[in-house]
This record gives C-alpha cells, sequence and structure tokens, in this order.
C-alpha cells in the first residue's frame, strides 16, 4: 500500500521562475494538505483541498496556488520564485482532512 | 490568533537519560493534538491525543494531554542516539494543523 509520493524530491530554480510540485495521496485518502518547512522551522499550512476544490487556506500569497485532480493527486505550483520560497515543501493526505494524516517526503526547493 | 509552542527549542543529553518535551497551544475549534518525529524530511507519526489525563505509551515513549491547562508532554525515558530528531506537535484546529517549531533532540553516546 504506497504512502504518500511526492516529486520531484529536489528542485532548483532561479528567482522570478515558476515551479510545480506533486503529490499523490496515499490509497483512500481524498484530502490533500500542503505545507511550508523553512529551515529550523515547523510546518506553515498553505492550503488543503478536498473535492478539487480549495477548502482552507493559510496566511500565504496568491503566488502559491494549488490544484487537485479526481483521482486526488494534487500540484502546487508557486509563481515569481522568491528567494525566500527556498524550503520544504510536505504534501500531507488524509481521510476528511483529519483519519490518518500522513506525510510525504517532500520536496526541497532551492531557488537561487 | 491560533497558535502552538513548544519548548525547549532544542536540546543536548546523554544516552540513558530521560527528557521531557513540551507543548502548549491556543487554538480555536481544538479536535485533537498530535505528536510527530522529524528526521530527515518527512515527519511520521508518534501519538495522537483527543482526551485529557489519558496517557498513551509506545515502547519508551509516552505522552498525556491536559486540555484545561492546554499543554501537552512528550517523555521519552532511557533515550537512544536513534531518538536524536525533531520532535514536532500539531493542533488539529477544523480543517488544518497547526503546528510548533518543534524540539531538536540530540543525544550524544
Amino acid at each position: 500500500d504506497a504512502g504518500v509520493t511526492q516529486s520531484p524530491t529536489h528542485l532548483i530554480k532561479t528567482r522570478g521562475q515558476q515551479v510545480t510540485l506533486r503529490c499523490s495521496p496515499k490509497s483512500g485518502h481524498d484530502t490533500v494538505s500542503w505545507y511550508q518547512q523553512a529551515l529550523g522551522q515547523g510546518p506553515q499550512f498553505i492550503f488543503q483541498y478536498y473535492e478539487e476544490e480549495e477548502r482552507q487556506r493559510g496566511n500565504f500569497p496568491d503566488r502559491f496556488s494549488g490544484h487537485q485532480f479526481p483521482n486526488y493527486s494534487s500540484e502546487l505550483n508557486v509563481n515569481a520564485l522568491l528567494l525566500g520560497d527556498s524550503a520544504l515543501y510536505l504534501c500531507a493526505s488524509s481521510f476528511g482532512g483529519i483519519y490518518g494524516y500522513t506525510f510525504g517526503s517532500g520536496t526541497r526547493l532551492t531557488v537561487v | 490568533e491560533d497558535k502552538v509552542v513548544q519548548s525547549p527549542l532544542s536540546l543536548v543529553v546523554h544516552e540513558g537519560d530521560t527528557v521531557t518535551l513540551n507543548c502548549s497551544y491556543e487554538v480555536t475549534n481544538f479536535r485533537s493534538l498530535l505528536w510527530y518525529k522529524q528526521e530527515k524530511k518527512a515527519p511520521t507519526f508518534l501519538f495522537m491525543l483527543t482526551s485529557s489525563g489519558i496517557e498513551k505509551k509506545s515502547g519508551r515513549l509516552s505522552s498525556i494531554l491536559d486540555k484545561k491547562e492546554l499543554f501537552s508532554i512528550l517523555n521519552i525515558t532511557a533515550t537512544q542516539t536513534g531518538d536524536s530528531a525533531i520532535y514536532l506537535c500539531a493542533v488539529n484546529g477544523g480543517n488544518q494543523f497547526y503546528f510548533g517549531t518543534g524540539t531538536s533532540l540530540t543525544v550524544i553516546p
């Protein structure tokens, strides 16, 4: 039973570029949440997707957007990258947003 | 503003010591409190607490929640080098989890 898978594992982008990160939830899960974890910090909630809709959003600018597909997988898009966007981006899937909350291994994004 | 505060921020102990990690919270619509261990990337689940005063235990790790005083503790007895990690506390306040900054634990032989 596959857990939460994220791709790519590492990514280096230039300031001003755009990036897309991907997440496949654990089998049986229908909700995907995205987090940004800067070095030395706890994960910060970006947004959550359920039934292909953004259900809740944290305190992140509109440069951060997402999408959920009918198979429950999700993408996180970040436009106009800033150096401060460098972080580990974690995806967590769950059933109903609460049950079986499981994290993927994350994507390490470096903006230069 | 909803928040979760963990203390201490970092801790260095010797193998065999016992440690207590603290998590206090102010979160509306509290549903549960979770502890995670993060070694390199993905946080791995340790405990979920929903009721006050009921200790959850797994091997050398245990945790308890006080919903009146709004805090939880995570205890690790007879620490081992493999316990070195960041321990994250997260509170479920509806559709999102609020995380603390974590406690970085280093266990030296």
